[in-house]
């Protein structure tokens, strides 16, 4: 399997421009998870689905933040305005959902932001 | 809430030293633990885990950890580091009702000086 696939590896953009980060999970996984990283607030839950349905979001930080999953090998996260302080790594993990054995996560190799 | 709490934000060890680098939770149920690596630059790894069973767990590169349930504690530990081994260090907690969601401590970054 070729692991959790994110794309773009790195983007730059200006405030106030729509940024769109991607991720496609491992087959199979019913979970999958957007993390954001950053020195000051370390690793942060964002939003997470369960057979592509947003189970808890309550860690986005505003409504320019949104997050989609149309279909079980996709998922985007749009932030819309974007400000300097979106700046981060973002995440993409995906989990199977196996009885008693939940929460081991596998990572996709991350978004860098920079918003100017 | 559920929350993680890694004692150390940063240790500094020459090689050979050993470590232990505290974790301690706050969940009233049943959990499953974890410890992330994160290699400067890189995503995220699994280290070890715990699910159930015998509480002193082994993982890759010789790190094992030790799951004490009375002190809702998961240390993590190696006998001998290596320089190879600089790095952040997570900890993380999946609690039963709670899904797949995984609640991670702060992180622990480890230097070791050759």
């Amino acid at each position: 399997d070729a692991g959790v696939i994110q794309s773009p590896r790195h983007e730059v953009t200006e405030m106030g421009q729509e940024v769109t980060l991607r991720c496609k999970p491992i087959s199979g996984h019913d979970y999958l998870f957007w993390y954001r990283q950053t020195m000051m607030r370390g690793l942060e839950l964002l939003i997470y689905f369960n057979n592509n349905v947003p189970i808890d979001d309550s860690g986005m930080p505003e409504d320019r933040f949104s997050a989609k999953m149309p279909n079980a090998s996709f998922s985007t996260l749009k932030i819309q305005p974007s400000e300097p302080r979106d700046s981060a790594v973002y995440f993409c993990a995906s989990s199977p959902n196996l009885a008693g054995r939940t929460g081991e996560l596998f990572f996709g190799e991350g978004s860098r932001l920079t918003v100017l | 809430a559920q929350s993680v709490s890694q004692h150390n934000h940063h240790v500094i060890l020459s090689e050979a030293a050993s470590l232990e680098l505290g974790c301690n939770y706050s969940y009233g149920g049943t959990v499953n633990l974890f410890w992330y690596v994160q290699y400067p630059g890189q995503h995220l790894q699994l280290l070890l885990k715990y699910f159930s069973g015998d509480p002193l767990v082994k993982g890759i590169k010789g790190f094992e950890a030790e799951f004490i349930k009375s002190k809702f504690s998961f240390n993590l530990r190696k006998p001998s580091v290596q320089w190879s081994d600089t790095a952040e260090y997570f900890c993380a907690v999946n609690g039963d009702n709670q899904g797949g969601k995984l609640i991670f401590g702060q992180g622990t970054e480890l230097s070791v000086k050759p």
